[in-house]
């Protein structure tokens, strides 16, 4: 696509439940970054793929995070059992192979539990 | 541990110039990133700089020194359009963890 595409843009659920977010990088993008942002901060990171593989998911607040990229290209990220703090937008970027390139950002899904 | 700091908050007239300094203490440095969010919005790529000195690019330059853990951003004929949150980020060694800071607000005034 022309840009990473976030999906859904905004989410409203209630403590407790699980939710999906999803994230379809631009195509051909090897890396691919979820990143939580609050308001007035910059980006947290979560996690960081190369391809398929999960490099990187040191940024994951707890065991009720959990994310995957099963083909090297869409992405979900997963809250089980979601709690009010999780309440934040969630960003993913991608971008090419090496390490001087610049992320591109989606829009965010914001999630709201309430 | 990993740590960027950079100013909350900074006020410039337009047509001015305006330096927005960002230092960093991190566990490997392999290159440091400037992006742009207006509120509401992603954050868009301005800048990399991997070796010491002043990268230019149009009105905005970025420079680094690495032995310094220091940074800026140097905006140029300030247009009341580059009101927004420039995020300093560094990348660590060994992989392509992105490590944001919390972003300086810069409001440019008529």
């Amino acid at each position: 696509g022309a840009g990473v595409s976030q999906s859904p843009r905004y989410k409203v659920t209630k403590r407790g439940q699980d939710v999906a977010l999803r994230c379809d990088p631009i195509s051909g993008h090897v890396s691919l970054y979820w990143y939580r942002q609050a308001l007035g901060q910059g980006p947290e990171f979560l996690t960081y793929f190369n391809y398929e593989a999960q490099q990187d998911k040191s940024g994951l607040p707890n065991d009720r995070f959990s994310a995957e990229r099963p083909e090297g290209s869409i992405s979900t990220l997963t809250i089980q059992r979601t709690e009010q703090r999780d309440s934040a937008m969630y960003r993913c970027a991608s971008s090419p192979v090496g390490a001087s390139t610049e992320a591109f950002f989606g829009q965010g899904t914001r999630l709201t539990v309430v | 541990g990993q740590n960027i700091d950079q100013p909350t908050e900074m006020t410039a007239t337009e047509g001015a110039i305006v330096q927005i300094n960002c230092t960093y203490q991190t566990s490997g440095f392999n290159g440091l990133f400037w992006y742009q969010q207006h509120a509401g919005e992603a954050p868009t790529f301005l800048s990399y700089n991997v070796l010491d000195g002043l990268e230019e690019k149009g009105r905005f330059s970025s420079f680094l020194s690495r032995s310094k853990g220091y940074s800026y951003l140097l905006l140029k004929e300030l247009q009341m359009k580059d009101s927004a949150s420039y995020l300093c980020a560094v990348r660590n060694t060994g992989g392509f963890k992105t490590i944001f800071g919390a972003g300086t607000r810069l409001f440019v005034k008529a």
